[in-house]
């Protein structure tokens, strides 16, 4: 059974302070690890898929990294407006349906 | 591109009440469509996986006859919430992958349920 396990739960910081979020994952056969935003109300905002270990993709202050076990999003000089929860997912074998973690909550204060 | 609406994105009922929810690929063809439920600070859990033409497939534990789903055309999919109760009050949300790429879902903006 595939598993995914994120890091921390809750992040707090400041503007510009730049940080990093985990997701651990355990599958067979990994068909692509997926990152998602999601506003309170709303739903999930897709941002990145990665496929392979060594992979890396970008977009604006956000920078997705993979390696076999984890993925890392990177935050460089958050602002309030990076404030949002961050979900991570996976889908491997021969299932489509991906399986999420409980998500970051990050806080960027002003 | 890809994106997916929902409506209502918010409703309220009486108990007892059935209510319909849509969701629509609005610029690309959705073989599958996914129906998840969210509690307040929690992930996403799958509810019912649709393929246009054919019953969905639903996870273990949701109720088929009280989740209808109908996912009658390529670009839109409902769910039917049938004799709804307070407990059933929470945000509903679907997503759609594009045909021929199966792994990336793109979601709808979601539907506030509250029964009262």
């Amino acid at each position: 059974e595939d598993q995914v396990t994120q890091s921390p739960e809750a992040l707090r910081l400041q503007e510009g302070e730049s940080s990093s979020l985990n997701c651990s994952y355990t599958v067979s056969g990994l068909r692509g690890l997926f990152w998602y935003r999601q506003d309170p109300g709303k739903g999930p905002e897709f941002l990145f898929t990665l496929y392979s270990a060594g992979e890396e993709k970008e977009k604006e202050r956000l920078k997705a990294t993979l390696t076999k076990k984890e993925s890392f999003l990177h935050i460089t000089a958050p602002k309030p407006e990076d404030s949002a929860t961050y979900l991570c997912a996976v889908a491997s074998g021969g299932s489509y349906i991906p399986t999420f973690g409980r998500g970051t909550s990050l806080i960027v204060h002003p | 591109g890809a994106v997916v609406s929902q409506h209502p994105s918010r409703v309220i009922c009486k108990s007892g009440t059935s209510v319909k929810i849509e969701c629509r690929s609005l610029d690309f063809q959705a073989t599958t469509m996914f129906w998840y439920r969210q509690f307040p600070k929690q992930s996403l859990m799958l509810m019912a996986t649709s393929n246009e033409g054919s019953k969905a497939t639903y996870e273990q534990g949701v109720e088929k006859d009280k989740f209808l789903i109908n996912h009658a055309s390529l670009t839109l999919s409902t769910l039917t919430v049938t004799s709804a109760h307070p407990e059933d009050s929470s945000f509903y949300i679907c997503s759609a992958t594009l045909a021929g790429e199966t792994y990336e879902q793109f979601f709808g903006p979601g539907t506030r349920l509250t029964v009262l």
